[in-house]
């Protein structure tokens, strides 16, 4: 079983500018996330997509993040404009479930902002 | 909302000692303890999770505990090897079938070292 992808795997940009990251899902998994992880501490949830609606997003800075989830199955996450302390990796998860569990991650984007 | 904290940060052990990871969790309704091993620059991996309707898993050498009146599950790793090392994080979530929620809330990790 193929497990989730991520690319990029790894961007420098400076602030102000916009980045996008994209996220292909285990197939079959209705349920996927977004997670925010700064050096030295846990995940945290960005957003949560069931198949291409958004279920959770309340910890996304709208102001500068965005993501969309067309047709269901793969996701992008964008960030315009960033700021340095947008500097994270960024995981993506995706679940079979609905309720938080088993959760499979992706490697991860890793984000450099100077 | 959920908050979970988690100690220790860093844990330095012999190889074939036990280690012990200890979390709180602050909402009760949360039902839903995973745990998951990340190594250096890898992807976090689910590596046992435990619902509020059990008390203790095991799998293999790992087990996992949870004492829903104190709030409190710890994750237990014995005869510790080398390639046990890595950052360990602990985890709660409130899962509502066919309702709208099950996020995961993540502890701050644990550093684990095991020492040959």
């Amino acid at each position: 079983e193929a497990g989730v992808a991520q690319s990029p795997r790894y961007k420098i940009i400076e602030k102000r500018q916009s980045v996008a990251f994209w996220c292909n899902p285990i197939s079959g998994h209705a349920t996927l996330y977004w997670y925010q992880q700064i050096l030295g501490q846990g995940p945290k949830l960005l957003i949560q997509f069931q198949n291409n609606g958004v279920v959770d997003d309340s910890q996304l800075p709208k102001d500068r993040f965005s993501a969309e989830r067309l047709k269901g199955v793969d996701s992008t996450l964008k960030i315009q404009p960033a700021k340095l302390e947008d500097s994270a990796v960024y995981l993506c998860a995706s679940s079979p479930s609905s309720g938080g569990e088993n959760q499979y991650f992706g490697p991860g984007t890793r984000l450099l902002v100077l | 909302g959920e908050n979970v904290e988690q100690h220790p940060s860093t844990l330095s052990v012999q190889e074939g000692d036990s280690a012990v990871i200890k979390c709180t969790y602050s909402d009760s309704a949360s039902n839903y303890f995973p745990w998951y091993k990340q190594e250096l620059g890898k992807r976090p991996q689910l590596i046992i999770d435990i619902r509020s309707n059990v008390g203790e898993k095991k799998d293999q050498r790992i087990a996992v505990t949870l004492n829903k009146t104190a709030k409190h599950f710890s994750l237990h790793i014995t005869e510790t090897q080398p390639e046990d090392s890595a950052v360990y994080f602990c985890a709660a979530s409130s899962m509502n079938y066919g309702g709208s929620q099950g996020n995961l809330i993540f502890g701050k990790g644990t550093k684990l070292s095991v020492k040959p």
